[in-house]
């Protein structure tokens, strides 16, 4: 079966940091999707970044950007510059067989001023 | 419509009586989910219909979870005689469907309390 696994429930950190939230995954299969969504206090899950199994190179997305280990199955997120609006909760997830997104457990980011 | 829609945003219901919650997914997208939310928790599914059919609802709790999709469109998750348990967020989701690549989109989730 498959999981997703993110070992860090809260982190915190000062305005203008940057911060890596981790996560691990376990699947079988060889072509897969993996996923950083945030939830802000509206609830409103949004997608952050993408990132294709069979791409080696890290997706970027502005101040956001993965580290993607496929072998270690490690899949962890880098916001740079952090800034108060990225106060959210994060969760990773991968798409399982037809389109079933997996998701991890959450990480409850706080940027501070 | 622009985004996913979800109706009621908050609902407070007696246990034992019967809820509706509803989705109306992004125009154009083939793929609708449920995902179920707790309190501190991550998100656990509970199906997905690709058009009107749903060749995975495995995710769905109990036989007092039900859920339809109308039209290739609008889909309504009922759950008949709450319990307290069920209290939860109850998020919706689209795409486009056809390949495992597709970018999901989620609505604002319906939240429930069961009192």
């Amino acid at each position: 079966a498959q999981t997703v696994t993110q070992s860090q429930p809260e982190m915190s950190v000062q305005e203008a940091e940057t911060v890596t939230l981790s996560c691990t995954y376990d699947t079988s299969e060889n072509n897969y999707y993996l996923f950083w969504y945030k939830q802000p206090p509206s609830r409103q899950m949004i997608l952050v970044i993408r990132q294709e199994a069979y791409k080696q190179q890290n997706a970027t997305e502005n101040r956001f950007s993965v580290n993607f280990q496929k072998a270690a199955k490690s899949f962890s997120l880098k916001i740079s510059d952090s800034q108060l609006g990225d106060t959210a909760m994060y969760f990773c997830a991968l798409i399982q067989g037809a389109q079933k997104l997996v998701f991890g457990q959450g990480t409850r980011l706080t940027i501070n001023p | 419509g622009a985004g996913v829609s979800q109706s009621p945003s908050n609902k407070v219901t007696e246990k034992g009586k019967d809820v509706e919650l509803r989705c109306d997914p992004i125009s154009g997208h083939t793929a609708l989910y449920w995902y179920r939310q707790s309190l501190g928790q991550g998100l656990e599914f509970l199906i997905y219909f690709q058009g009107n059919s749903a060749p995975d609802k495995s995710g769905l709790p109990s036989d007092r979870f039900s859920a339809e999709r109308t039209g290739g469109s609008v889909s309504t998750l009922t759950i008949q005689r709450t319990q307290q348990e069920d209290s939860a967020v109850y998020l919706c989701a689209s795409s486009l469907g056809g390949t495992r690549g597709n970018t999901i989109y989620f609505g604002e989730g319906s939240w429930l309390t069961v009192v």
